[in-house]
Parts: C-alpha cells; structure tokens; sequence
C-alpha cells in the first residue's frame, strides 16, 4: 500500500515549456486533489476532483489544467511554464468507500521555472 | 484574501514547554478544522482534527482548543519534545468536497 505517490520528484522547465505532473493512489479514493505551497502562503488549492471523469477549480487554477481519466490518478498539466510557477506541488486525496474526512499527502514535486 | 489567518509565523520553545499556535477564521460555513505536519522534504500528515460542536478535543500530547463565538481555533503541543519541530498548518474546509483553505504555516522549533 503505497499510499499517494507523485512523478517526478523534481524537475526544472524554462519559461514556456510544458510537463505534466502524476499523481496516483491505491486506496480507492473518490476525492483527489492538487495544492501548490509557497514561503508564507500555505498550501493553497489549484483544482480537485470529486470522481472519475470529473475535475473543478480551486483557488488559484490560472495556468493549470487537469484530468482524471482513472479514479486512482490525477494529473496536473502547464501548458506554458512562467517563473510565478515556481512552487512545490503536493497532491492529496479523500474519501474512502467508508467516508472520512482525512486527506493523504504525496511526497511533493519540486518545480522550478527559470 | 486569507480567509484562515495563522500565528505565529515561527515560535521557539523549550523540550518539556507548551507551544501554542493560533488561528482565526472568517466563513462561518467551515464546518471542518484539521491541524497538519509537515516535515521538511515531506508532504503534510494529519495531525488532529476538530468538529464546530466541541470546544476541545484531545489526542495525546496535542489538543484542538475551539472557540466558535470568536471563530477561533488553537493548537496546544503538551510536554514538547525536539521530535514535535516541524511546520504546523491549520486548515478549515465546509462539506461537499472538503476543500481545504490552509494558513499560512508555523515553523516550530523545540529546543533540547
């Protein structure tokens, strides 16, 4: 049980390039979502999704797009990486068959824009 | 606009004392109130969580002191001890999807 984990773990873009962050967890979770964490601004929330098929935005989703085509994975897409992109991205997921209000973290994904 | 505001930013406190960490609040609609840890390198864990219909909860050394009246929670760190230093968000979040709106972090230090 592997829990949430996130590809890749760091990874370095120049300003308009593109990449897609993976997000995968194996414990059946209908409630995924991705945070971006920035010095003093906590964790603020970019989109989530609340089943398969299904994605909205969050607070701060210019820029960023998203897709979960599986239940287990939600990707995180730039299309045109800008320096303000520059954080560490986490994504979390909720919500068993049992319903809790718990949110598991991955590990992070480091991105630096230049 | 932050609507979760929390303070302080970084708070120094010796092994065996009480770290106190607060946070206010503006939607009264949060129905939700965790406290994560966070290591460096890691992603958050959950800590603690409380519901608006107590006014404390309990887990250990850690307790969730609520005040709904003054939309106001707290973080009490019994008997710190070094291993507690980490970054210490508090988050608010009102049904539905649980989306979480996080403060802005406490770097917490206990020195041995």
């Amino acid at each position: 049980n592997a829990g949430v984990t996130q590809t890749p773990k760091f990874r370095v873009l120049k300003t308009g390039q593109s990449m897609t962050l993976l997000c995968a967890q194996d414990m059946n979770h209908e409630y995924m979502y991705w945070y971006r964490q920035d010095p003093g601004m906590g964790l603020r929330l970019i989109h989530y999704s609340v089943g398969e098929g299904t994605t909205a935005k969050g607070e701060v989703p210019d820029g960023y797009n998203v897709s979960r085509l599986k239940k287990q994975n939600f990707l995180l897409g730039l299309e045109s990486a800008a320096p303000s992109q520059t954080s560490v991205y986490f994504c979390a997921s909720s919500w068993p068959p049992t319903g809790a209000y718990e949110q598991y973290f991955g590990p992070g994904t480091r991105l630096t824009v230049t | 606009q932050q609507q979760v505001k929390q303070s302080p930013q970084s708070l120094i406190v010796q092994k065996g004392g009480i770290s106190i960490i607060n946070c206010a609040y503006e939607n009264t609609a949060f129905d939700y109130f965790p406290w994560y840890q966070q290591f460096p390198g890691k992603g958050p864990a959950l800590l603690i969580a409380i519901r608006p219909d107590v006014s404390e909860k309990k887990e250990g050394r850690f307790t969730i002191s609520f005040n709904k009246s003054a939309k106001q929670f707290s973080l009490h760190i019994m008997d710190s001890q070094p291993g507690d230093s980490a970054t210490y968000f508090c988050a608010a979040s009102e049904g539905g999807a649980q989306k979480l709106v996080f403060g802005q972090g406490t770097r917490l230090t206990i020195n041995p």
